[in-house]
């Protein structure tokens, strides 16, 4: 299994609608969780982190973590033709310790 | 610009050449990590930094990959003898940890074509 896990893509959904991301990770003892976007040939940018169970919300996005289910999620409520990017999920703490340990990313198409 | 900073921003070297990349973290950040980046994978940690100290490399980094933070500061990843396969967007974060949470920040990578 791996250590961090998304769901495959490509995403696509019309101007306008939720677009949900989801992940699924592996080691208990994470305690930090990142989700960053990343456009074609730039460097992923940080957009919302989760420390706790519940949600988070930030503006168009909201943040779910559910520790017991080993499960992070992104919501993009009223998605935008610039929200399509590549989402990837990272964690850190328990067995990552120091470092961030990404999912291999979900491709989000958002289309006019 | 206060962010992270990366140079070069792209490399083309030919196979068997060393090749040296320089990260700038933001400055107020202990933390500093190094990644590497393939088409359609996520970035693929090598190493990271707690201050000047080399805190753990990947298991998959071969001996001919070598990173120093001096004083710190700014950081320098080395690979020496390039293969093809080593042609990857290379990455590096940092963030400020004091016991809370590790938001790490990109620059804007150096990509390196080995031909």
């Amino acid at each position: 299994q791996k250590e961090v896990e998304q769901n495959s893509g490509p995403l696509s959904v019309p101007e306008g609608a939720i677009a949900s991301l989801n992940c699924t990770y592996s080691d208990r003892g994470s305690q930090s969780f990142f989700w960053y976007r990343q456009y074609s040939g730039k460097s992923p940018e940080l957009i919302m982190f989760i420390y706790s169970n519940g949600d988070k919300e930030d503006g168009r996005f909201t943040a779910q973590l559910n520790k017991a289910s080993q499960y992070v999620s992104l919501l993009i409520r009223d998605s935008q033709p610039s929200d399509s990017a590549t989402y990837l999920c990272a964690l850190g703490g328990g067995t990552s310790y120091g470092k961030l340990t990404f999912g291999q990313g979900t491709i989000l198409t958002v289309h006019p | 610009d206060t962010g992270v900073s990366q140079d070069p921003r792209h490399k083309i070297t030919k196979r068997g050449q060393n090749v040296t990349f320089r990260c700038d973290p933001i400055s107020e950040h202990n933390r500093l990590y190094w990644y590497r980046q393939t088409l359609g994978q996520g970035p693929e940690f090598l190493t990271y930094f707690q201050n000047e100290a080399q805190l753990e490399k990947s298991r998959l980094l071969s001996d001919r990959f070598s990173a120093e933070r001096p004083k710190g500061s700014f950081s320098t990843l080395e690979i020496q003898r390039t293969e093809q396969g080593d042609s990857a967007m290379y990455l590096c974060a940092s963030s400020f940890v004091s016991g809370g949470g590790t938001e790490a920040f990109f620059g804007q990578g150096t990509r390196l074509t080995v031909v």
